[in-house]
């Protein structure tokens, strides 16, 4: 059953504390987004990957917001230092095999990140 | 700058009858469009997907439109059933940059 996995699912931090979220896409899979879930902005792009090159990040606040894919099965999305209007849902999703292009992409069940 | 809106924040409907959900973007050069849905504490699951060389997609229950000219598009639900209230998120894929950007999310919730 393949499935994208996002760890934590829920995180409790202080501000000003360094926060880092994992995801393991779909194998296979050669994209990787991240998004970020608000009341207002609804599903904010974040960050994406193809064949874990950054393709573009400049939805992140650059100065306290990286991502990274280390290797095929991991991407990480970190925070530091973290304030309290970062707290949301943010959600990892994999789309595409190698050779196709993106027709749909595949959630994972988000992390709930709530920064006090 | 928002490239997809979804005006509506919510909808209400009643069960049986027809829900439409709504949704504009701003560049006339997409060319390919989805629906998703998302539960409470899940993440959001692809429902339906159009191509702009298409101006109707069916699938069940659901059937999205698309209106080229006027940039919109729309998703069609009947009858609408309990189980459906959810919110529901239109976006667009950019297909040369590979990007897929949503919209605000409408929450629909269909009434007994």
């Amino acid at each position: 059953d393949a499935r994208v996995t996002q760890t934590p699912r829920h995180k409790v931090t202080e501000m000003g504390q360094e926060v880092t979220m994992r995801c393991q896409p779909i194998l296979g899979h050669n994209t990787v987004f991240w998004y970020r879930q608000t009341m207002m902005q609804g599903l904010e792009l974040l960050a994406y990957f193809r064949n874990r090159a950054p393709l573009d990040d400049s939805g992140m606040p650059k100065d306290r917001f990286s991502a990274e894919m280390p290797d095929a099965t991991l991407a990480t999305l970190k925070i530091q230092p973290s304030e309290p209007r970062d707290s949301a849902v943010y959600f990892c999703a994999s789309g595409s095999r190698a050779g196709a292009g993106v027709t749909e992409a595949f959630f994972g069940q988000g992390t709930r990140l709530t920064v006090v | 700058d928002q490239q997809v809106k979804q005006n509506s924040p919510s909808l209400s409907v009643q069960e049986g009858r027809i829900s439409i959900l709504n949704c504009d973007y701003t560049n006339s050069m997409f060319d390919y469009f989805l629906w998703y849905k998302k539960y409470p504490a899940e993440g959001p699951t692809f429902l339906i997907s159009i191509s702009s060389i298409k101006d109707k997609n069916e699938d069940g229950r659901f059937t999205v439109f698309l209106n080229k000219s006027a940039k919109h598009l729309s998703l069609h639900i009947v009858p609408s059933q309990p189980g459906d209230s959810a919110v529901y998120f239109c976006a667009v894929l950019i297909q040369g940059a590979q990007k897929l950007v949503f919209g605000q999310g409408t929450r629909l919730t269909i009434n007994p």
